[in-house]
């Protein structure tokens, strides 16, 4: 079971505004800052989110991170096929010392 | 953006000791972390733990006990040893720059690893 609770999967069409949300306590976003992270089929893990709402350069506008509490939430609007992935949230956690992530969330583009 | 590739056996018999190199190139070594993290076959992330330039560690808890990290600046490569090792440790291993606590600006395509006799 992981730390940081997601969706298993979500679903959009071309175009559409998709939301992952990202739960998790007072020791880890409820204190420390939010990454996303995208996985493309056979690839790596790519940063898509840093320090809750920031993007690194590179990363279109469409995707963006907000926070609330102790919950995470990653848009992408205008979603196009190429977003069909599986997406990831990250956060350190006080309590047990150690970087936690979601369980990962895959997104279908219908 | 640095470029990051592991190295190592593919197949480990149970209760020997994993090992894997990660190779850095594109940039400098003897900045920021660079940590270990792997992918379960289910795709659930675990971070491993990271390593700094000057040989600081630190390691998640719950696999402290059986990990040890090492870097060689000269090399510009870093490793992993996790010992003992069962089923349990079979997972895609990755390696990658850190930034901070969470954030992975780089990575390592992955190498996979199995744990069976």
């Amino acid at each position: 079971q992981s730390v940081l609770t997601q969706s298993p999967s979500a679903s959009g069409t071309p175009g559409q505004r998709v939301t992952i949300s990202c739960s998790g306590s007072s020791s880890n976003i409820g204190s420390n800052y939010v990454y996303w992270y995208q996985q493309l089929p056979g690839t790596a893990p790519k940063l898509l989110i840093y320090w809750n709402n920031h993007r690194p350069s590179g990363v279109p506008d469409r995707f963006s991170g907000s926070k609330s509490g102790t919950s995470a939430s990653l848009a992408i609007s205008g979603l196009r096929s190429e977003d069909e992935a599986d997406y990831y949230c990250a956060a350190w956690d006080d309590r047990l010392n150690a970087v936690v992530f979601g369980g990962g969330t895959k997104l279908t583009v219908l | 953006q640095v470029q990051l590739q592991e190295s190592g056996p593919g197949l480990v018999k149970p209760s020997e000791t994993l090992s894997l190199n990660c190779n850095v190139s594109g940039g400098s070594i003897s900045s920021d972390y660079w940590t270990w993290i792997r992918q379960f076959p289910g795709k659930g992330l675990e971070w491993i733990g990271y390593i700094s330039y000057t040989g600081n560690t630190n390691y998640n808890p719950s696999l402290k006990s059986r990990v040890t990290m090492s870097v060689d600046t000269s090399k510009r490569q870093f490793s992993l040893k996790v010992k003992s090792v069962t089923a349990a440790d079979t997972a895609l291993y990755f390696c990658a720059r850190q930034y901070s606590n969470g954030w992975f600006n780089d990575w390592g395509q992955g190498t996979l690893v199995t744990v069976s006799s």
